[in-house]
C-alpha cells in the first residue's frame, strides 16, 4: 500500500495569512503515461463529507477559489492557502489514487 | 451536477451484514470514464477506501485487501446505482460511510452513520 503522511497535524493561522499544508508519499504517484501526479486534495467541515479542492496535484475543481493551490511531484506535495478565510477552518486530507487500495492522509487541522 | 443519496440502516448487531445503496442522478453508473467507490470514516482509521465498480466493456471491482472475503460491490444499472454489502460486522466496523465518484471524489453522498452494537 502506498502510505501517505501529513505534517503538520494541525496548526494555526491568523485570518488573511498563509497557510501550507504537507503530504508525502511512500512512493512515487507520477504517471509518465500521461505526464500527471494521482494526487488529490479535500477539505473536510464539521459534519460534512470531504469536498474536492485539487487534483492531479494542482488543478483546481471548478468553483474552487483561486487561493486554493496545489504543487509537488513524484512524493512530495504541498497544500497551500494564500489567504486564510474564516469559511477555511477544516480539516484537510491528501490522497493518492496511483494505486489501489487508494489511500489517505491522516488529515491536518487548520484554524484560526 | 452529479449527486449521490444513500440509503440504508444504521444500526446492526455483530455477525450481521451491512448493506448500503448508493442512487447517482446527473450521471451514469456505467460511464466508462472512471468508477464508484465506498469509503468509511472512523476516529481509529481516518478516511479508509472500501473498494470501486466501474465498466470498461465489462464490469471491475477492486476491494481493499483487509476486507476482501466479506466485501461485495455491485452495480444495478436498471436503478442507475451501486451497493456496498459487508458481511460479519464486527464493532470495528462502526463508521461514517460514504459513496463516491471518480479516483479523485468529486463527488459524495451525504454519509451514513453504520453502527455496530450488541
Amino acid at each position: 500500500d502506498i502510505v501517505m503522511t501529513q505534517s503538520p497535524d494541525s496548526l494555526a493561522v491568523s485570518l488573511g495569512e498563509r497557510a501550507t499544508i504537507n503530504c508525502k508519499s511512500s512512493q512515487s504517484v507520477f504517471y509518465s503515461s500521461n505526464n500527471k501526479n494521482s494526487l488529490a486534495w479535500y477539505q473536510q467541515k464539521s459534519g460534512q463529507p470531504p469536498k474536492l479542492l485539487i487534483y492531479s496535484a494542482s488543478t483546481r475543481e471548478s468553483g474552487v477559489p483561486d487561493r486554493f493551490s496545489g504543487s509537488g511531484s513524484g512524493t512530495d506535495f504541498t497544500l497551500t492557502v494564500s489567504s486564510l478565510q474564516a469559511e477555511d477552518v477544516a480539516v484537510y486530507y491528501c490522497q493518492q489514487y496511483y494505486d489501489t487500495p487508494l489511500t489517505f492522509g491522516g488529515g491536518t487541522k487548520v484554524e484560526i | 451536477q452529479v449527486q449521490l443519496q444513500q440509503s440504508g440502516p444504521g444500526l446492526l448487531k455483530p455477525s450481521q451484514t451491512l448493506s448500503l445503496t448508493c442512487a447517482i442522478s446527473g450521471d451514469s453508473v456505467s460511464r466508462s470514464s472512471d468508477a464508484w467507490n465506498w469509503i468509511r470514516q472512523s476516529p481509529s482509521r481516518g478516511l479508509e477506501w472500501l473498494g470501486r465498480t466501474y465498466y470498461r466493456s465489462r464490469w471491475y471491482n477492486d476491494y481493499a485487501p483487509s476486507l476482501r472475503g466479506r466485501i461485495t460491490i455491485n452495480a444495478d444499472t436498471s436503478k442507475n446505482q451501486f451497493s456496498l454489502q459487508l458481511n460479519s460486522v464486527t464493532p470495528e466496523d462502526t463508521a461514517v460511510y460514504y459513496c463516491t465518484g471518480g479516483s479523485a471524489m468529486n463527488c459524495w453522498g451525504q454519509g451514513t452513520l453504520v453502527t455496530v452494537s450488541s
